[in-house]
Order: structure tokens, then C-alpha cells, then sequence
């Protein structure tokens, strides 16, 4: 079945550094791809998404491209801030009975 | 504003007493869940509903039920909780778009 990989364990990284999240799928068809962000003490909100191959979902300097051939939608941004600082979860859609599965997650801190 | 709503955003209990999670959003929207976080494990869905009385389970649903009276309504039952379900809890919808909007979560402790 559909189902998402992320990298493991916490990323913590200095200001204007480069950040790369992992986020490998299996499917079947062609799902959609979502990262989402949960800052804290707070739900997780949409980041970017890409719903067909190629595609480049962008936002808040935050990007990451819909790679078939590997099967990956790695999160990138090019400088990090303090504000940052969160969980960050790739998603695919569908899932079963058209619902989301998520990775578990990375937290990333930005130190000054 | 568009947004869910989940009440109480914290909850002590003990084991045993009956609890009700609210959850209401206002986008009408006929897709809702219910989730749960624990560290380690990530995101997992207790139980989702496409629309009014339809409801099925998710990847964990043991110890909970929920119900789907009306469309903006989704709220989570643990009849008898037990230290297990500390968590926190997240409720979610989702209209014809793909994109899921989350509620502030429900942090629960049960002693």
C-alpha cells in the first residue's frame, strides 16, 4: 500500500544554514505530495504541495520537487531562521480510504 | 475566519472517567479525523468520517469511538481511558481539495 519514509531523528542546524529533509514514498498510481509544519504548541498547517510528477511545490523560502524516478520529495531551504524551528511531516494522499498517510515527522531547531 | 476548533485544549483525568473531545470547524467540509502524536510514533488516525454518519476506523482506533451527527461536528469518546491514551490529539477536515486543516490540538493526561 501507499505509504511514507522520512529521514530519522532530529536536524539541528545554526542560522543561514542550508537545510534537507528526506522524504521517500511507495505508491501505486499517482498520489500527492504534502509537507506540512507544526510549529510549536500548535496543530500542523500546509506547508507546500506537488500533486504530479516534476512538480515544484515552494513556500516561506521552503521548496521541494516530486520525484518520480526516485520516488522522493525532499524538503530544501536554502538559509534557515530561528523561526524555523519545528516538526516538519511529508504526506501523501490517498491512502486507503482517501485519506492522508504522514511520515513521522523531523524536528529541526535553529540555533543563533 | 476559516479554522478547528478542538476543546479543552488540556485534560487531566484518571482512568476510567468517560471524557468528550469537541472538535468543530466552520469551512463545511465533509472529510474529518481524529489523530493522535506520541513521540517516536509521529501522527496516527484514530478514526476519520466523509460525511454525516459515515464513519470508519483508522490505524488505531482501540478504546475510542466518535460520531457524526452533524457536518461541522466530529467529537472523540473514550469511554473508559487509560494511561495509554496520554497524548496529544489532533482533529483535522478536509473539503474536496486535498489539503487537511488541522485543529490546536487536546493534550491529555490520564493518571
Amino acid at each position: 500500500g501507499n505509504s511514507v519514509t522520512q529521514m530519522e531523528g532530529p536536524v539541528t542546524l545554526s542560522e543561514e544554514a542550508f537545510l534537507t529533509i528526506n522524504c521517500t514514498y511507495t505508491a501505486t498510481g499517482y498520489p500527492s505530495l504534502f509537507w506540512y509544519v507544526q510549529y510549536p504548541g500548535e496543530g500542523l498547517q500546509l506547508l507546500l504541495k506537488a500533486t504530479k510528477a516534476d512538480d515544484k511545490g515552494s513556500n516561506k523560502g521552503f521548496e521541494a520537487t516530486y520525484r518520480k524516478e526516485t520516488t522522493s520529495f525532499h524538503l530544501e531551504k536554502g538559509s534557515v531562521q530561528v523561526s524555523d524551528s519545528a516538526v516538519y511531516f511529508c504526506a501523501l494522499f490517498p491512502y486507503g480510504n482517501n485519506r492522508l498517510a504522514f511520515g513521522k515527522g523531523n524536528q529541526v531547531v535553529v540555533i543563533p | 475566519e476559516a479554522q478547528v476548533t478542538q476543546n479543552p485544549r488540556y485534560l487531566i483525568t484518571v482512568t476510567g472517567k468517560k471524557l468528550t473531545v469537541t472538535c468543530s470547524q466552520n469551512m463545511n467540509h465533509e472529510y474529518m479525523s481524529w489523530y493522535r502524536q506520541d513521540p517516536g510514533l509521529g501522527l496516527r488516525q484514530i478514526y476519520y468520517s466523509m460525511n454525516v454518519e459515515v464513519t470508519d476506523k483508522g490505524d488505531v482506533p482501540e478504546g475510542y469511538k466518535v460520531s457524526r451527527k452533524e457536518k461541522r461536528n466530529f467529537p472523540l469518546i473514550l469511554e473508559s481511558p487509560s494511561p495509554n491514551q496520554t497524548s496529544l490529539y489532533f482533529c483535522a477536515s478536509r473539503g474536496r481539495s486535498e489539503t487537511q486543516y488541522f485543529g490546536p490540538g487536546t493534550r491529555l493526561l490520564v493518571l
